[in-house]
């Protein structure tokens, strides 16, 4: 079965980075999209970027997080990363990756990455 | 602020339908999504108004316009969850989330 599993729960300084991972299995990875959202606490949904998990490995980011945000992958082991660098209080949420099995139809998710930013 | 538009709440009695709407997009490619308190979303509606597998039949999509809409007919305790559309846009950012309708079952 298809399977979607984050890394562990971080805890960050304001301007510290952090990489969250997302392992898939059950499935080609180089096959579909994976996008990251996230979630601030009691907050709705938020689109980050996506990449294209075959060899171009292209992405695109939402202009909020232009320059902040940064996602690769790595084939070889069926993994994508979402790196947000310079982070702040405002970053504080669960990240999820979800793979998009054809525009949008985000089909399977991970457990989430709770990401908390705190002095 | 989100870029899709849908109502904060929405309730309904045991065995009633309830109807979320969601509006700012034209396209065809939306998408409807289930997430219960503490759990990763789940897709129960794309592409307006096809169903993946083991979705139950209780839960339908339509558009009219730029407005989407989903439908939950006889509700069920387990529907009580926060519904999010999402749409796919020629802009960026190119995926649009709405700001979630939480579903009260009376």
């Amino acid at each position: 079965q298809v399977q979607l599993v984050q890394s562990g729960a971080e805890v960050k300084k304001p301007g510290a980075s952090v990489k969250v991972s997302c392992k898939t299995s059950g499935y080609t990875f180089s096959a579909y999209y994976i996008h990251w959202v996230r979630q601030a606490p009691g907050q709705g949904l938020e689109w980050m970027g996506w990449i294209n998990t075959n060899s171009g490995g292209g992405t695109k980011y939402a202009q909020k997080f232009q320059g902040r945000v940064t996602v690769t992958r790595d084939t070889s082991i069926s993994t994508a990363y979402m790196e947000l660098s310079r982070l702040t209080s405002d970053d504080t949420a669960v990240y999820y990756c979800t793979r998009d099995m054809y525009m949008i139809q985000f089909d399977s998710w991970g457990q989430g990455t709770l990401v908390t930013v705190s002095s | 602020q989100s870029a899709l538009t849908q109502p904060p709440s929405a309730s309904g009695s045991s065995g009633q339908s309830v109807t979320i709407s969601c509006t700012g997009s034209s396209s065809d490619y939306v998408s409807w999504l289930q997430q219960h308190p503490g759990k990763a979303p789940k897709l129960i509606i794309y592409e307006v108004s096809k169903r993946p597998s083991g979705v139950p039949d209780r839960f339908s999509g339509s558009k009219s316009g730029n407005t989407a809409s989903l439908t939950v007919s006889g509700l069920q305790a387990e529907d009580e969850a926060d519904y999010y559309c999402t749409s796919y846009a020629a802009s960026n950012p190119p995926v649009l989330f709405g700001g979630g309708t939480k579903v009260t079952v009376l």
